[in-house]
């Protein structure tokens, strides 16, 4: 089944502690993104990745990294978490190219509580 | 100003009514246009798209851009209650780019029985 996973799915955690959310695709695409989604706020890019180490910021990447070393993979690193990066985070992939290029097959969803 | 504006609601409606969901937007070069579905607790699933200025039917849905004014609108004919969710609209310049997709805040909907 084609599908783009995130884990964990549920995440309380303190201040400061790292942390990584790992997201998976097996469709092959080229794009990956994470994306965080808060009331009011909508869905925020934090980073896409066009593809492997191709990396850029979207529009809130701070206190976020990512990396990019396999075309499947797109791992969401917060270095030193804070409550206000408490939220519902959603992975993202898309081909890049072809006739469903426009399209974006999402992850189920992370929701992280920062205390 | 953002980019893409979407009609916030929420919207409560009853079963066999029509919606329209709409969006507006400023930047002239978005050229395709999406409209999302997101039930509670999931990540959103493409519902609709369309390229460029016009109208695309799939069922219930029809979707309609009007890029002289910037607006965009879904549109559900006999709205069930399992329509009920969020819908997002998002847009892009390109269709080699949906990674750099702008999307609207999205608009909850509520379809009662």
């Amino acid at each position: 089944e084609a599908q783009v996973t995130q884990n964990p799915r549920y995440l309380i955690t303190v201040t400061g502690k790292k942390l990584t959310v790992t997201c998976s695709q097996n469709m092959n695409h080229e794009y990956m993104s994470w994306y965080r989604q808060d009331p009011g706020l909508g869905l925020r890019q934090i980073y896409y990745s066009m593809n492997v180490e191709v990396t850029d910021k979207g529009d809130v990447p701070e206190g976020y990294k990512v990396s990019r070393k396999e075309k499947r993979n797109f791992p969401l690193i917060l270095e030193s978490p804070s409550p206000n990066q408490t939220s519902l985070y959603f992975c993202a992939s898309s081909p890049g190219t072809g006739s469903s290029s426009y399209e974006q097959y999402f992850g189920p969803g992370t929701r992280l509580t920062v205390t | 100003q953002k980019e893409v504006e979407q009609d916030p609601g929420p919207l409560s409606v009853p079963e066999g009514a029509i919606v329209s969901l709409n969006c507006t937007y400023s930047n002239s070069a978005f050229q395709y246009f999406m409209w999302y579905r997101q039930y509670s607790r999931k990540g959103p699933e493409l519902l609709m798209y369309t390229y460029s200025s016009g109208n695309k039917e799939d069922g219930r849905f029809t979707a309609q851009v009007d890029k002289s004014s910037k607006y965009i609108s879904l549109f559900i004919r006999d709205s069930q209650p399992s329509d009920s969710a969020t819908y997002l609209c998002a847009m892009t310049p390109s269709n080699t780019n949906a990674g750099k997709s702008t999307f609207g805040d999205g608009t909850t909907l509520t379809v009662k029985p």
